[in-house]
């Protein structure tokens, strides 16, 4: 069983939609949890960052944790055509050692 | 603005050749780490250094070799055992090591084979 699982997309949709993208893990050890965007040809940025089951919410941003499922989400409202980009999941223990999902291709559409 | 340096954006190896890929950082950050990130899949550790004069490999730490003399500075050496280097290489930083500080990361170099 892969650590992560997400499903790579792509993702097409209108702007405005409501965007939910998910993750799936496997290791119980795993207590830190983050969204990274990526853009074409750039570095991943700090998204979302949270460390326990719930909701977190920042501006149209919603990072969803449940632990006991091992299930991530990210919602996104009212989505822009700037959302456009590659949306990474991560996961972290107590170690050094981030694990990546392969990411999530999102596309709004004007 | 504090941040994460990579250099250069874009770099061509010959056959038989190291090189080396900057990576500086003014967020006073301890942490540093490489990643290797190829098409389609996630990114995976290649090395690296909780504190200055020390590292440790990560994933796929073969054909690749560090050094950290200083607490802003993390080079990458791709050498020549290294049998597909060609892929998008990116520097990141944390306050201290362990999930509970996040990493940042730079944008990154291109690495391809001439």
């Amino acid at each position: 069983q892969k650590e992560v699982e997400q499903d790579p997309g792509p993702l097409s949709v209108p702007e405005g939609a409501i965007v939910s993208l998910n993750c799936t893990y496997s290791n119980s050890a795993f207590q830190y949890f983050m969204w990274y965007r990526q853009y074409s040809r750039k570095g991943p940025e700090l998204l979302m960052y949270t460390y326990s089951s719930g909701n977190k919410e920042d501006g149209r941003f919603t990072a969803q944790v449940d632990k006991s499922s091992k299930y991530i989400s990210l919602f996104i409202r009212d989505s822009q055509p700037s959302d456009s980009a590659t949306y990474l999941c991560a996961y972290q223990g107590g170690s050094e050692k981030l694990v990546f999902g392969k990411g999530t291709k999102l596309t709004v559409n004007p | 603005d504090g941040g994460i340096t990579q250099s250069p954006k874009y770099l061509f190896r010959k056959e038989g050749q190291n090189v080396t890929l900057s990576c500086e950082q003014n967020l006073n950050h301890d942490a540093m780490y490489w990643y290797r990130q190829d098409p389609g899949q996630g990114l995976r550790l290649i090395y690296y250094s909780q504190i200055v004069n020390d590292f440790q490999k990560g994933d796929i730490a073969e054909g690749y070799s560090v050094s950290r003399e200083k607490k802003e500075s993390f080079p990458l050496t791709v050498t020549s055992a290294q049998k597909n280097p060609t892929a998008f290489y990116l520097c990141a930083s944390s306050q201290g090591p362990g999930g509970h500080q996040p990493q940042h990361f730079g944008d990154g170099t291109r690495l391809s084979i001439l």
